[in-house]
């Protein structure tokens, strides 16, 4: 069965530094991959997503993401990160075959120090 | 075009009660997906409905069903409820792969 794993539960940066957060997935052939952002008491939000191509998509809010097959990786990077970045993070999965069933991260939750 | 809009937003039921939560997909989307969303088992997938046909399901108990409108419009109802049914419940919309999700219903269960 397809697994997303985020490494990370937690953390911490400070406003001004760069980001990055891991997300691994189990998946027997390339799946289409995405990344959500998600504030406190509110739904998802799409930050971008791959399906095939060039491997460093970008996304809204200055996000990009790099797919890396031989990792099995979609790592999300923020070269400065803001305070209003302050959110929990979920990548995502969708399993190919007809019926869009997303399979989520357990999210990382992203802590900005002023 | 407007969002995938959720009601209501907030729900308090009592155990044993039943709850009927209503999502509006954004327009011309024919695919909706629930999903739950608790702090121990995260988001977890509970079905998608496709121009009024269920064509998936998770792994929930029968206490969680759903059905869609021709207008696209999905509800999903929980019978029988259970304190562990307190959670958020996020509805997206979708035309292909991508996702669209709404702010949720918050059900806490006393």
């Amino acid at each position: 069965a397809q697994s997303v794993t985020q490494p990370d539960i937690h953390i911490t940066v400070s406003e001004g530094a760069s980001l990055e957060l891991r997300c691994n997935y189990s998946y027997g052939a390339t799946p289409y991959l995405f990344w959500y952002v998600q504030s406190p008491g509110q739904g998802l939000q799409l930050l971008l997503k791959y399906f095939s191509g060039d491997t460093l998509v970008q996304g809204i809010k200055g996000f990009e993401a790099e797919f890396k097959r031989s990792q099995s990786s979609f790592n999300l990077r923020k070269p400065s990160v803001h305070w209003s970045d302050a959110a929990e993070y979920f990548c995502a999965v969708v399993t190919q075959g007809g019926s869009e069933k997303l399979v989520f991260g357990k999210g990382t939750k992203l802590t900005v120090n002023p | 075009k407007a969002g995938v809009t959720q009601t209501p937003r907030y729900l308090i039921k009592t155990r044993g009660q039943q709850v009927t939560l209503s999502c509006s997909p954004i327009s011309g989307h024919r695919s909706v997906s629930w999903y739950q969303q608790t702090p121990g088992q995260g988001l977890q997938f509970l079905f998608e409905y496709f121009s009024e046909t269920q064509r998936n399901k998770g792994n929930f108990p029968g206490r969680f069903s759903g059905r869609q409108f021709s207008n696209s419009r999905s509800e999903m109802n929980v019978s029988t409820l259970e304190l562990g049914d307190s959670a958020l419940y996020l509805c997206a919309s979708s035309e292909g792969v991508t996702q669209y999700f709404g702010p949720g219903t918050r059900l806490l269960v006393l």
